[in-house]
């Protein structure tokens, strides 16, 4: 099993909204990732997570909230998200944070309102 | 800062035509390189990576690379195209552990294969 998966796969919000992202894998792989793509651009970094512990935050707004509540499980928590926010939010795992290739999931479609 | 480049921001081929596409990195240290394909409406998927060794790489559908260390370039090549790799290619630098595990991407190329 080599998937990475992700719900919803869309999501629609208001601003005043709370909602979560969720992410699972069942590889092993000990380092998970969020990252935010827009639409014709590169992923962006958001948070990376070794070993359940929050080793990387790409400086981002703390109306996205990560959460690794074990070593299979990513969460991203959102709030008082603003339409800027509108984006492709792709969670990947790797075997560790070092130099082994990510698996991508395939991304939840989200539209801030 | 470490960086990704790619030269080419959309190229536009025809089938059976060969594939070139360029990219530059910024870094200093040990790097792990990666290509990575999003072909429309789909998810990332990995071409081809380097770790070490042989610096030609082969990867899947026919996808190879070549990581020139002096030049600080990992370009992407394919004989021949088909209408079927027309996708949004990525190339991509793991920094390592130092550096918490992070993937820089390029910008990305746009492919279009015409039939």
């Amino acid at each position: 099993d080599t998937e990475v998966t992700q719900t919803p796969k869309h999501l629609v919000m208001g601003m005043t909204n709370k909602k979560s992202l969720k992410c699972e894998q069942h590889m092993g792989h000990r380092a998970m990732y969020w990252y935010k793509q827009k639409a014709k651009k590169p992923p962006e970094l958001m948070f990376v997570y070794s070993y359940e512990k929050l080793s990387i935050n790409e400086s981002v707004p703390s109306r996205f909230s990560p959460e690794c509540p074990n070593s299979s499980l990513l969460n991203l928590h959102l709030h008082a998200l603003q339409p800027e926010d509108s984006a492709l939010y792709l969670c990947a795992s790797s075997q560790d944070h070092g130099y082994s290739e990510a698996f991508f999931g395939q991304g939840t479609r989200l539209t801030v309102v | 800062a470490q960086s990704v480049s790619q030269h080419n921001h959309h190229v536009i081929l025809s089938e059976a035509a060969s594939l070139e596409l360029g990219c530059n990195y910024s870094y200093g240290g040990t790097v792990n390189l990666f290509w990575y394909v999003q072909y429309p409406g789909q998810h990332l998927q990995l071409l081809l990576k380097y770790f070490s060794g042989d610096p030609l790489v082969k990867g899947i559908k026919g996808f190879e690379a070549e990581f020139i260390k002096s030049k600080f370039s990992f370009n992407l090549r394919k004989p021949s195209v088909q209408w079927s790799d027309t996708a949004e290619y990525f190339c991509a630098v793991n920094l390592g552990y130092n550096q918490g595990g992070k993937l820089i991407f390029g910008q990305g190329t746009e492919l279009s294969v015409k039939p």
